[in-house]
């Protein structure tokens, strides 16, 4: 069955400090990727979507991520984290049924 | 123009009351689903609906039953609520799978936060 694993429930980082939030999958297929933030008391907008092609992905925000077939992996990117990141992100695979299947989230905390 | 749209935004209710939550897309997409999201934040699928019909139920106790009067709106009616029923419910939609694409970008409502007291 397909899942995604998130392995940090929350992470702290210095505004203007580099980010990487991790997620791996478990799909027998060619995965579909994605990364959706969700800002507290907001509904889910998606950051940036892997389905073919370039293994490294350009989202909005200044959001970037990489697919690795080899380590299963879809971790996701920001060179500077700005105090308006501070939110929960979501790593998601697509599935059968085109049903999407969650990851736990990572929450984000920004200190200035 | 919003494209998912939910209503209500929040919904508080007692135990046992029958309930219902709408959506609507003006997307002009064919496949439209529910999520639910639970207090620990965990987002798991319980339906979707293609052009109006029942897709996936993910082993979504009965009291939840989904109508699709159209395939613009998926709504959500709860009968009996019970504690365990409050949520975040997010509904999406989507092209559907098929016709050469295996997968198919969700856009997602802002979701209705339900209440049960």
């Amino acid at each position: 069955a397909q899942s995604v694993t998130q392995p940090d429930i929350h992470i702290t980082v210095s505004e203007g400090a580099s980010l990487e939030l991790r997620c791996n999958y478990s799909y027998g297929a060619t995965p579909y990727l994605f990364w959706y933030v969700q800002s507290p008391g907001q509904g889910l907008q998606l950051l940036l979507k892997y389905f073919s092609g370039d293994t490294l992905v350009q989202g909005i925000k200044g959001f970037e991520a990489e697919f690795k077939r080899s380590q299963s992996s879809f971790n996701l990117r920001k060179p500077s984290v700005h105090w308006s990141d501070a939110a929960e992100y979501f790593c998601a695979v697509g599935a059968y049924g085109n049903k999407l299947v969650f990851g736990a989230g990572t929450i984000l905390r920004v200190k200035s | 123009d919003t494209a998912v749209s939910q209503t209500p935004k929040y919904l508080v209710t007692q135990m046992g009351n029958d309930k219902s939550i709408k959506c609507e897309q003006n997307l002009g997409h064919d496949t439209m689903y529910w999520y639910k999201q639970d207090s620990k934040k965990f987002l798991k699928i319980m339906f979707s609906y293609n052009n109006k019909e029942l897709i996936i139920n993910e082993t979504v106790p009965n009291r939840f039953s989904p109508k699709s009067p159209d395939k613009a709106h998926l709504n959500l009616h709860i009968n009996s609520l019970e504690l365990g029923d409050s949520a975040v419910y997010f509904c999406a939609s989507s092209h559907p799978q098929g016709g050469g694409a295996l997968y198919n970008e969700q856009f997602f409502g802002p979701g209705t936060r339900l209440t049960v007291l």
